[in-house]
């Protein structure tokens, strides 16, 4: 069965740092698609970034970067010089097709609450 | 981004009634689930389905059914709604690149 792990429950740093979340995954599957989701104080679900298991390139995006390591079934996310707004619950969540119907059903870790500090 | 929409926002219930929930898509998407998000759990799948009248359990599907009676729509139904099922509930749809999730309909069980 798929699992996500996310060690951190919670964070706390003071504006302008940086700070990493760690996710790490389990799966048995060769094909498979990681995400990140934010979920803001106002509750919504944010998609961040997907990445297919076949791809282990890392992306930079803004103040955002992620680290695919298969070795290691991770897929840490990265925010440089954080900032008041990136305050939010943050969710690592994995996908696997499920054989015979076709969807991809998401399985996501339990989250990480980062609160950047002013 | 895809249309998606969930009605009620916000709800709250007795002990022991019945409650709808609907997710409504504007996009003709064919694969659309069912999520609840409690704390310390993150999300967990109840149901969801690949099309027309074809659904399926999730991971916490006992107290819920589902129904899909057309592409767009997706209810989800508590038959008789318990404490533990105070939740927000979230429905999401899946597209070319990934999921969009609904804004979420918060449900209380007094």
């Amino acid at each position: 069965a798929q699992k996500v792990t996310q060690a951190q429950t919670e964070i706390s740093v003071v504006e302008k740092e940086d700070v990493t979340l760690d996710c790490v995954y389990e799966t048995r599957d060769t094909t498979y698609y990681l995400f990140w989701y934010k979920q803001p104080p106002s509750g919504e679900l944010v998609f961040l970034i997907r990445r297919n298991s076949f791809d282990e390139q890392n992306e930079i995006s803004g103040r955002y970067s992620w680290n695919f390591q298969k070795s290691t079934s991770s897929f840490n996310f990265t925010i440089t010089a954080s900032q008041v707004v990136d305050s939010a619950v943050y969710f690592c969540a994995l996908s696997e097709e499920d054989s015979g119907a076709g969807s991809y059903q998401l399985t996501f870790g339990k989250g990480t609450k980062l609160s950047v500090i002013p | 981004d895809a249309g998606i929409t969930q009605s009620p926002r916000h709800k709250v219930t007795e002990t022991g009634t019945p409650v709808t929930l609907r997710c409504h898509q504007t996009e003709n998407h064919r694969y659309m689930y069912w999520y609840r998000q409690d704390p310390g759990h993150g999300l967990r799948l109840i149901h969801y389905s690949y099309g027309v009248k074809d659904t399926d359990k999730g991971e916490v599907s006992d107290g819920y059914s589902v129904s899909r009676s057309k592409t767009e729509d997706f209810l989800l139904t508590l038959e008789s709604a318990t404490s533990s099922q105070t939740s927000v509930y979230f429905c999401a749809i899946q597209g070319a690149r990934g999921y969009t999730f609904g804004s979420g309909t918060r449900l209380t069980v007094v």
